[in-house]
């Protein structure tokens, strides 16, 4: 069964800290995203990345960085973590270039940063 | 600028009742459309997905939603709530992008299901 892996369920962090959301999916999907999920906002997209080593900016890309060395693994990077990227994030997978493959998420890692 | 609108952020209905979920799209391309749902502590799970092949499309759990083009309309119904189908409902659509494609999700609606 196609499953996609986020390291973390829970994690608090302090402000100015930085922080590594690992992401990891054992489908050889080619493409990897990352989302944040507020109240009210429904999913917004902040990276993704098509291919190993390729990074595109989402729609709220300010203050995160993505790395992905590997095609299972695509991990978040707050680089100094404030108090207003305290959310649900979101990872999620897609098979190739095909703009009807559906995306398959993990379970999410609620952050909150003090 | 393209967008996925899902009109009401709360329904909720009795059980055994007729369940609608709005979500309306603006594109300029050909829409490639989605509902997701959620559990509470998960993930989003594919309810189903538009691929053109047919207007009407079933999906998971008696779950169906209609394309309409003239209306750029894709609502999620089914016929009978069960308590189970409590839960987050997403909208989405997926838009070609830079060097591949993204896809884009409308605020969501929470449907409550009463006994």
């Amino acid at each position: 069964d196609v499953k996609v892996t986020q390291s973390s369920r829970y994690l608090v962090k302090r402000t100015g800290e930085k922080v590594f959301l690992e992401c990891v999916q054992d489908m050889d999907h080619e493409n990897m995203f990352w989302y944040r999920q507020d109240p009210g906002l429904g999913l917004r997209l902040i990276y993704f990345s098509y291919d190993v080593k390729m990074k595109e900016k989402g729609d709220i890309p300010e203050g995160y960085s993505v790395s992905r060395e590997k095609k299972e693994r695509f991990s978040l990077i707050l680089e100094s973590a404030s108090t207003n990227q305290t959310s649900m994030y979101l990872c999620a997978s897609s098979l190739g270039r095909s703009y009807n493959s559906p995306l398959h998420f993990g379970n999410g890692t609620r952050l909150t940063v003090t | 600028a393209q967008s996925v609108t899902q009109l009401g952020s709360h329904v909720s209905v009795s059980e055994g009742a007729l369940v609608l979920l709005r979500c309306n799209y603006s594109s300029s391309v050909p829409p490639y459309l989605f509902w997701y749902v959620q559990y509470p502590n998960q993930g989003l799970q594919l309810l189903l997905k538009y691929t053109s092949a047919a207007t009407l499309v079933k999906g998971i759990n008696g779950f169906e939603a209609e394309f309409k083009k003239s209306e750029t309309s894709f609502h999620l119904t089914k016929p009978s709530a069960h308590m189970s189908d409590a839960a987050e409902y997403f909208c989405a659509v997926t838009l070609p992008n830079t060097g591949g494609f993204k896809t884009i999700f409308g605020a969501g609606t929470r449907l409550f299901v009463k006994a």
